[in-house]
């Protein structure tokens, strides 16, 4: 199985900061990673597939890079809505993976 | 837009069973994969569970494979999930999932999850 370490586990910022999300993978995933957004009693949404491309209706500010074992998601900017939980998941083999979040709190 | 609704959640012994579905609406099932998805109270995302859009192919969580079924029905645009030998570690918010057809498959959209609660 490929595991999926996301860093921090935990972050604290400000409206209007910049802030980036690591995602690992133990094995290359090529561009197959997606990137998840959850609000405390939501459901999951997806923010960005395929590592780098923005789902349709997501923010600009939202950006994600890399390929292979290393990626990153990029919030600039930050909004009030942007305070959530955010996961990367592979999509190349089965089982599919979740990295184990990172939240996002107001500093 | 899909729209999915999950149903079946319920406060169940260890060692029971259930039965949950997941209706879609918005687009013809047939064209889309499907997932179940749960979350651990306080807790990461889980994926279980997947079966392809004409049924063909299933794949499964090591943690559920043997205990958990999923099929469905494209005529009804239902998903299900069957939950066998059901363990306090099963507890937890079961999401059916959406991936449309493409190269690098995301879940797409998401329901609004049904509770599973195995306890005494």
């Amino acid at each position: 199985d490929i595991q999926m370490t996301q860093a921090p586990s935990s972050l604290s910022a400000s409206v209007g900061d910049r802030v980036t999300i690591t995602c690992r993978a133990s094995q290359s995933v090529s561009n197959y990673l997606n990137w998840y957004q959850q609000i405390p009693g939501k459901a999951p949404k997806l923010l960005i597939y395929s590592a780098s491309n923005l789902q349709t209706g997501v923010p600009s500010r939202f950006s994600g890079g890399g390929s292979g074992t290393h990626f990153t998601l990029t919030i600039n900017d930050l909004q009030p809505e942007d305070f959530a939980s955010y996961y990367c998941q592979q999509s190349i083999s089965f089982p599919r993976t979740f990295g184990q979040g990172t939240k996002l709190e107001i500093k | 837009e899909v729209h999915l609704v999950e149903s079946g959640g319920d406060l169940v012994e260890p060692g029971g069973s259930l039965r949950l579905s997941c209706v879609v609406s918005g687009v013809p099932m047939r064209n889309l994969a499907m997932h179940w998805v749960r979350q651990s109270p306080g807790k990461g995302l889980e994926w279980i569970a997947y079966i392809r859009s004409g049924g063909s192919a299933t794949y499964y969580a090591d943690a559920v494979k043997g205990r958990f079924t999923i099929s469905r029905d494209n005529a009804k645009n239902s998903l299900y999930l069957q939950m066998t030998s059901l363990r306090g570690e099963d507890t937890a918010l079961y999401y059916c999932v959406s991936s449309v057809l493409a190269v690098v498959t995301r879940f797409d959209h998401w329901g609004q999850g049904t509770l599973v609660s195995v306890s005494s």
